[in-house]
């Protein structure tokens, strides 16, 4: 089992929906998550950090985190082509919240058709 | 200069050839990562650093990979008799110990060994 878990997709929205991504882990002491965007061919870039439990908005975006049930969210409202990414869910090394190491997932496929 | 900045930005090589990396962190933050990345996978954490000193080195890291960051400011990554499963992109991110290690990733260095 991997210790961050995502589903590869692709996941398909028409433009205008709401995109919902999901990201599971293993280690129940992570303190950090964060959520990046990838372009192809791009380095990642950061979207969203959440710490505690409950939702935190930004725009258009939701994280929504969960740690009894160690899942964390990512909600895209009124999704546009030029978010049509990969999407990875990162999480810190845990056992200690400043050891620095971030774990990431796979990667969900985002395409937003118009 | 905002951003980490990597150089660089490709590399082609011949299977045997060593090849070195740069990374300059954005100049406040402490800490600095190295990651890879292969095609739909998420970044794999190689190694990192806290100031000049590294801290943790990933157990699947081959003794021909070393990194040094000799200043505490910016790092070099050296691959040493290159192998064929050594192409990937290499992704470098630099974070600020005390602002929950958000990492922020530089372009990547693409490395091809023929």
């Amino acid at each position: 089992q991997k210790e961050v878990e995502q589903n590869s997709g692709p996941l398909s929205v028409p433009e205008g929906a709401i995109a919902s991504l999901n990201c599971t882990y293993s280690d129940r002491v992570s303190q950090s998550f964060f959520w990046y965007r990838q372009y192809s061919g791009k380095s990642p870039e950061l979207i969203m950090s959440i710490y505690s439990n409950g939702d935190k908005e930004d725009g258009r975006f939701t994280a929504q985190l969960n740690k009894a049930s160690q899942y964390v969210s990512l909600l895209i409202r009124d999704s546009q082509p030029s978010d049509s990414a990969t999407y990875l869910c990162a999480v810190d090394s845990g056992y200690n919240t400043n050891a620095g190491k971030s774990t990431f997932g796979d990667g969900t496929t985002l395409t937003v058709k118009p | 200069d905002t951003g980490v900045s990597q150089d660089p930005r490709h590399k082609i090589t011949k299977r045997g050839q060593n090849v070195t990396f740069r990374c300059d962190p954005i100049s406040e933050h402490n800490r600095l990562y190295w990651y890879r990345q292969t095609l739909g996978q998420g970044p794999e954490f190689l190694t990192y650093f806290q100031n000049e000193a590294q801290l943790e080195k990933s157990r699947l890291l081959s003794d021909r990979f070393s990194a040094e960051r000799p200043k505490g400011s910016f790092s070099t990554l050296e691959i040493q008799r290159t192998e064929q499963g050594d192409s990937a992109m290499y992704l470098c991110a630099s974070s600020f110990q005390g602002d929950a290690d958000t990492q922020y990733f530089g372009p990547g260095t693409r490395l091809t060994v023929l």
